[in-house]
């Protein structure tokens, strides 16, 4: 079982939907979680960062994770052709590395 | 807003040769990191650095690499003799902290690197 799953998609929406993006992972010693958004042949971008259970929102952006369920995800609402990029979900434990998910492509179109 | 920054933003070399990629992490971090990214595949780990030291690395950080921080600005990432499966997006990152809440990691645009 891989530490931390993503659909890869591509998940293809028109502009003004939700999105929900999630990852799924199967080690409980993870405490930070974060989410970042990457457009092509670019850096990784952190959108949320969140360290407890429970949702943390910023904008158009809402986060969520669940512990107990080792399950994490982002929302964006009011979805924008700006936001069609690749999101990756990341955590870590108490160390310094970074564990990333594989990412999922987002494309939204007018 | 400060940002990491890493040059050359592409790299092309011929198998067997070195190649350094470099790094200005942002100004106050003090802990850097080096990620790879294959392409089609998932930003991997390779090492995290503070004070002149690696701190932890992974089983792709083998003996031909190596980091360097030169001088007080630059972070360097050297692989001593390329192969074709180093063709990646090599990514530079840096935090304030390492353990703890206040390790958020910042990334710079990357180096892609083709060995031919």
């Amino acid at each position: 079982q891989k530490e931390v799953e993503q659909d890869p998609g591509p998940l293809s929406v028109p502009e003004g939907a939700i999105v929900s993006l999630n990852c799924t992972y199967s080690n409980s010693a993870f405490q930070y979680f974060m989410w970042y958004r990457q457009y092509s042949r670019k850096g990784p971008e952190l959108l949320m960062y969140t360290y407890s259970s429970g949702n943390k929102e910023d904008g158009r952006f809402t986060a969520q994770v669940d512990k107990s369920s080792k399950y994490i995800s982002l929302f964006i609402r009011d979805s924008q052709p700006s936001d069609s990029a690749t999101y990756l979900c990341a955590m870590r434990r108490n160390t310094d590395k970074l564990i990333f998910g594989t990412g999922t492509r987002l494309q939204v179109f007018p | 807003e400060p940002e990491v920054t890493q040059t050359p933003s592409h790299q092309v070399t011929q198998m067997g040769q070195e190649v350094i990629l470099r790094c200005v992490p942002i100004s106050n971090h003090l802990y850097f990191y080096w990620y790879r990214q294959i392409l089609g595949q998932k930003v991997e780990f390779l090492v995290s650095f503070y004070n002149n030291e690696i701190s932890e690395k992974s089983e792709i950080f083998d003996d031909q690499f190596s980091v360097e921080r030169p001088d007080g600005s630059n972070f360097t990432l050297k692989i001593r003799s390329t192969k074709l499966e180093d063709s990646a997006m090599y990514f530079c990152a840096s935090s304030v902290e390492s353990l703890g809440p206040k390790n958020i990691q910042y990334f710079g645009a990357g180096t892609r690197l083709s060995v031919l």
